[in-house]
């Protein structure tokens, strides 16, 4: 399974757009990138995922590289709530999630 | 929206005791799994199933066993618990289907367990 790597921490200012970082240099055609989060003392939330092409939800923007060796996520607008651990992940679709140790974003107001 | 509830949020336990972790879903996934995250160390996959009856170890499966009699209800069991048990454990499920949202999985909550 591809490793990734990310910062282990950001800063964000509060209504500025934060851009997590990962790189996942070693992923293979079949493994999918995911993002999810955890909130102080909560579960982690899925956030997005992709393959190859960008993508966009609700809640955030995936950029992936086009030689898929790496990717960030963006919250376009951050606010005091999206204060948390953001994990990237790359994994078949099949196999259980391994989680990282993950970014932890700071949303300064 | 998916909905997956750990019986307990806060547990307090004594060296020895047996403990049972209960995790319930109400969205007919075939897939549970249990995690525990300590300071440091992440998330760490403990035991997990793909459907009723079965049980696949994770990365830590020592001291633990698990049981899924009912496609809902996926627990954690604690032989005989340990002070290096304590943690936080986070029960979580996803459906069975191998589509890119496979792994689109839905975490409860978490438990506390003090073993003391």
């Amino acid at each position: 399974d591809a490793k990734t790597t990310q910062p282990t921490s950001m800063d964000c200012a509060e209504g500025r757009a934060a851009n997590l970082p990962c790189n996942h240099s070693t992923i293979s055609g079949n493994e999918y990138v995911y993002w999810y989060r955890q909130i102080h003392s909560q579960g982690p939330q899925y956030i997005i995922h992709g393959l190859k092409n960008n993508e966009t939800n609700e809640m955030a923007s995936l950029i992936i590289t086009e030689d898929r060796k790496s990717s960030t996520l963006i919250l376009p607008h951050a606010t005091l709530r999206d204060t948390a651990v953001y994990y990237c992940i790359v994994r078949v679709a099949w196999a259980p999630l391994v989680f990282g140790k993950g970014t932890r974003l700071s949303v300064i107001a | 929206d998916v909905k997956v509830t750990q019986s307990s949020r806060y547990l307090v336990k004594r060296t020895g005791e047996k403990v049972f972790l209960e995790c319930v879903q109400d969205m007919d996934h075939e897939n549970m799994f249990w995690y525990r995250q300590d300071p440091g160390l992440g998330l760490r996959l403990i035991y997990f199933s793909y459907d009723v009856k079965m049980k696949e170890k994770g990365d830590i499966p020592e001291g633990y066993s698990v049981s899924r009699e009912k496609k809902e209800r996926f627990s954690l069991i604690l032989e005989s618990a340990s002070t290096n048990q304590t943690s936080m454990y986070l029960c979580a499920s996803r459906p069975r289907q191998l589509s890119p949202s496979g792994n689109t999985i839905y975490f409860g909550e978490g438990s506390w367990l003090t073993v003391v």
